[in-house]
């Protein structure tokens, strides 16, 4: 069955502590990407990645981070350095040079 | 710098066909029109795309004007499990993203 993972669905933190949402897909997708929404709004992009151990920044990648290790994966940290990090955060990922992209279920992150 | 336009809201009867409609006036030569649709607390869910001619596919059907600045999206029989919002994007295929608006949200009438 395949598709885009993210785990976990709710996730809750304390403030100051970092954490990392995972995503997964085994569609065979070059290139990945991590968006984040708030209330109403529509989607903005933190990172993205084309490529295995290569990535870059989107409109809003301050207070975050992320790896492309392998193909499939391509986890974000929400870091301590975030100011507003409550919100939906969705995965997406794509063929090369296709620009259809898929998404995944997206993880709601609250930070108490 | 907002790229389309879209109506916030639009409702709908079931069974009848739901055309969504979308501005986008300076739509580039090499820009595609993609539509997306999310429902409450799920991610978008890919429609259909397409760049001068119409298409269609077993969801739904894009009509493009012929100058290309605008478009409407059809669902030609909706049912209550269509109430989501829908956004339209403009996208050239050399991009890395896709610049998602606020959509517009159609709900469905039993």
């Amino acid at each position: 069955d395949g598709g885009i993972t993210q785990s976990p669905k709710y996730l809750f933190r304390k403030e100051g502590q970092n954490v990392t949402l995972s995503c997964e897909q085994n569609l065979n997708h070059d290139a990945m990407y991590w968006y984040r929404q708030d209330p109403g709004q529509g989607l903005r992009l933190i990172y993205y990645s084309q490529i295995v151990n290569d990535f870059q920044k989107g409109d809003i990648a301050e207070g975050y981070s992320v790896s492309r290790e392998k193909k499939e994966s391509f986890p974000l940290t929400v870091t301590s350095a975030q100011k507003n990090p409550t919100a939906f955060y969705l995965c997406a990922s794509s063929m090369a040079r296709e620009y259809v992209q898929f998404f995944g279920p997206g993880t709601r992150l609250t930070v108490l | 710098d907002a790229k389309t336009t879209q109506p916030p809201s639009m409702d709908c009867a079931e069974g009848r066909a739901a055309n969504l409609p979308c501005n986008h006036s300076t739509i580039s030569g090499n820009e595609y029109v993609y539509w997306y649709r999310q429902i409450h607390s799920q991610g978008p869910q890919y429609i259909i795309h397409g760049l001068k001619n119409n298409e269609t596919n077993e969801m739904a059907s894009l009509i493009i004007t012929e100058d290309r600045k605008s478009s409407t999206l059809i669902l030609p029989h909706a049912t209550l499990r269509d109430t989501a919002v829908y956004y339209c994007i403009v996208q050239a295929n050399t991009g890395n993203q896709f610049y998602f608006g606020t959509g517009t949200s159609l709900t469905v009438i039993p």
